[in-house]
């Protein structure tokens, strides 16, 4: 079974830009979540999206938008790039249907904002 | 979601086990422990959870105690491929799902030849 498939892999954007990253779970999963990783912050959950509902925000500010497709897709957008946006943009799924499923990590999209 | 502490770094010989430790001594009875590995450069990689009772896979043994103040991941034979941050993570869990997880520091375990 193919795993978490995330794209670009890499990303060099510019300040004051906008990047969509895209995110495609295991099949089956219905809940993809994103993470952002960085070398100060650690990881840190973004948000969480359900039958293209979000359902659990983390504390990040309104550049980080997020949205899930009918066929469980997902993709997440940072409006007006900063500098301290460049990190690993990590997605993971899981299948909830299944009570205490594990989530599933892709191996992220690095974004270096400059 | 609890708490967690682990040493911030190990090194095991090659062949040896490897045991993790971690300690969650504010955890709730609905929160299962889990454990993640990161390896440089790629996502984290999902190894094993438990609630109360010792967990084994093909992967690792965790071993929890009985107050579950306390877990240890247990690499039976560790080889190089298994050096990476290790994050142990305690997750409640409800019937509407809860896909947030809270990464402390972890340890970066060092597999020495």
């Amino acid at each position: 079974k193919a795993g978490v498939t995330q794209t670009p892999r890499y990303l060099i954007k510019t300040r004051g830009q906008q990047v969509t990253l895209s995110c495609s779970p295991i099949s089956g999963h219905r809940s993809v979540s994103w993470y952002q990783q960085t070398p100060g912050q650690g990881l840190q959950f973004l948000f969480e999206y359900f039958s293209e509902t979000q359902r659990n925000k983390g504390n990040f500010p309104g550049r980080f938008s997020g949205r899930q497709f009918s066929n469980s897709r997902s993709e997440m957008n940072v409006s007006t790039l900063e500098l301290g946006d460049s990190a690993l943009y990590l997605c993971a799924s899981s299948l909830v249907q299944i009570y205490n499923s594990p989530l599933h990590f892709g191996n992220g999209t690095r974004l270096t904002v400059t | 979601d609890a708490k967690t502490t682990q040493p911030p770094s190990m090194d095991c010989a090659e062949g040896r086990a490897a045991n993790l430790p971690c300690n969650h001594s504010t955890i709730s009875g609905n929160e299962y422990v889990y454990w993640y590995r990161q390896i440089h450069s790629q996502g984290p990689q999902y190894i094993i959870h438990g609630l109360k009772n010792n967990e084994t896979n093909e992967m690792a043994s965790l071993i929890i105690t009985e107050d579950r103040k306390s877990s240890t991941l247990i690499l039976p034979h560790a080889t190089l491929r298994d050096t990476a941050v290790y994050y142990c993570i305690v997750r409640v869990v409800s019937d509407f799902g809860n896909e947030k997880l809270t990464f402390g520091t972890g340890t970066r375990l060092t597999i020495i030849p």
